[in-house]
């Protein structure tokens, strides 16, 4: 029963390709997250989706396109993968409002070499 | 634009005793402060949080502070424990969905 959940785990792909990472929350809640931690683990926000409609697009490359089909799902596409894209990717979900707490999936780790 | 410094960096204190991690934010605007745990391999997790209309919160072994005139929120462990050593982040946000996280604290617990 988990609450966020991310695939995959892990992601290991080349130069050039395109990829996708899923996340699914069970919670409930409107409002879901992608964000960014590098390699000195800093936390950085990507997008934010509130009901299924972008409120946050911070500044990330065109290579990155979130896409929500529904309100408990928010995928996260990436073109084009650069080395420069290897991080871990971090799916969360929050309530409704813009201080809600938000509740963080397990990761997905992607390099690319 | 908007910043949260955060201080420690590494932070090692014995099995048994306190751990103090500190933030100072820039945005005054600022009204919500969480705190994360991250282990090893696995996603932040909220340990405790406060909103700007309380000054201080506490639960078991865990507390927060909030002084807003100096923009700055501490978190507190008493009696650590090795299950305590992970990296801690601090978090605040103005009411806009975006968080702006701290750069973490790695808290080691020695035995």
């Amino acid at each position: 029963d988990t609450a966020v959940s991310q695939t995959p785990k892990y992601l290991v792909t080349q130069m050039g390709n395109d990829k996708s990472i899923k996340c699914e929350q069970n919670l409930g809640h409107d409002t879901m997250y992608w964000y960014k931690q590098d390699s000195k683990k800093f936390l950085k926000i990507m997008f934010s989706y509130n009901n299924k409609e972008l409120i946050i697009n911070e500044t990330v490359p065109n290579r990155f396109s979130p896409k929500s089909p529904d309100k408990a799902h928010l995928n996260l596409h990436i073109n084009s993968l650069e080395l420069g894209d290897s991080a871990v990717y971090f799916c969360a979900s929050s309530l409704s409002g813009p201080t809600d707490t938000q509740y963080f999936g397990p990761g997905t780790r992607l390099t690319v070499l | 634009g908007e910043n949260v410094e955060q201080h420690p960096s590494t932070l090692s204190v014995q099995e048994g005793d306190s751990a103090v991690i500190k933030c100072t934010y820039s945005d005054s605007a600022s009204n919500y402060f969480p705190w994360y745990k991250q282990e090893l391999g696995k996603g932040p997790q909220l340990i405790i949080d406060i909103r700007s209309n309380v000054g201080e919160k506490k639960d078991q072994r865990i507390a927060v502070t909030l002084n807003k005139t100096a923009k700055h929120f501490s978190l507190h462990i008493t009696e650590t424990q090795p299950e305590d050593s992970a990296v801690y982040f601090c978090a605040a946000t103005s009411g806009t969905y975006k968080y702006i996280f701290g750069t973490g604290t790695r808290l080691k617990v020695l035995a």
